[in-house]
């Protein structure tokens, strides 16, 4: 079964923390998603990545970075996390190059005192 | 620019009567439509895709390019289908890959 894990269900932090979520994929697939999902908001892409070492800014990039070392792993980073960014996270792979996220982890919902 | 709408944040319905979730979209150029579900306490999952022109758990969704709409459809409502359902767009470039907006999403309560 197609299996995407993200670290951690829930994460608090503190304001101005560096804040790590990590996410596995065990499929092999080349693409890889970070979204963040709010009430009223739906999902936004923050960041993809279509292969190792490669990354694109989505539509709310701001505050964050990410980065792909490994095939598998997708990682993203709050900077210095500010309370604007507690939110539910969401990590997605796809294997077709049109970028349509196929598989979802659970979520990891942060909250940034 | 591409834009999802889905006007109605929550739709109510009886159990056995008919569904609607409407999603209309803004896009300048020839869109792959889709509709994600989320179960409670579920991850988010692809449901279905235009392209497709699959039924999936009963529910269908026709893109209709004259009105901008994709309307996501089931004759008849089951407890079962209770969920968060999202509409999405696959357009515009990013470096040569298409990306995909999501609308807001509309919750579907089926009453017993």
């Amino acid at each position: 079964d197609v299996k995407v894990t993200q670290s951690s269900r829930y994460l608090v932090k503190r304001t101005g923390e560096k804040v790590f979520l990590e996410c596995v994929q065990d499929m092999d697939h080349e693409n890889m998603f970070w979204y963040r999902q709010d009430p009223g908001l739906g999902l936004r892409l923050i960041y993809f990545s279509y292969d190792v070492k490669m990354k694109e800014k989505g539509d709310i990039p701001e505050g964050y970075s990410v980065s792909r070392e490994k095939k598998e792993r997708f990682s993203l980073i709050l900077e210095s996390a500010s309370t604007n960014q507690t939110s539910m996270y969401l990590c997605a792979s796809s294997l077709d190059r049109g970028l349509k996220p196929q598989h979802f982890g659970d979520g990891t919902r942060l909250s940034i005192l | 620019a591409q834009r999802v709408t889905q006007p109605e944040k929550l739709l109510s319905v009886f159990k056995g009567a008919p569904v609607e979730l409407k999603c209309n979209y803004s896009y300048s150029g020839s869109p792959e439509l889709f509709w994600y579900v989320q179960y409670s306490r579920q991850r988010l999952q692809l449901l279905l895709r235009h392209i497709s022109r699959e039924s999936i758990k009963g529910f269908t969704a026709d893109l209709n390019k004259g009105e901008t709409s994709f309307h996501l459809k089931k004759p008849f409502a089951q407890e079962e289908d209770s969920a968060m359902y999202y509409c999405a767009l696959s357009g515009g470039n990013s470096g040569g890959y298409q990306k995909v907006t999501f609308g807001t999403g509309t919750k579907l309560q089926v009453i017993p």
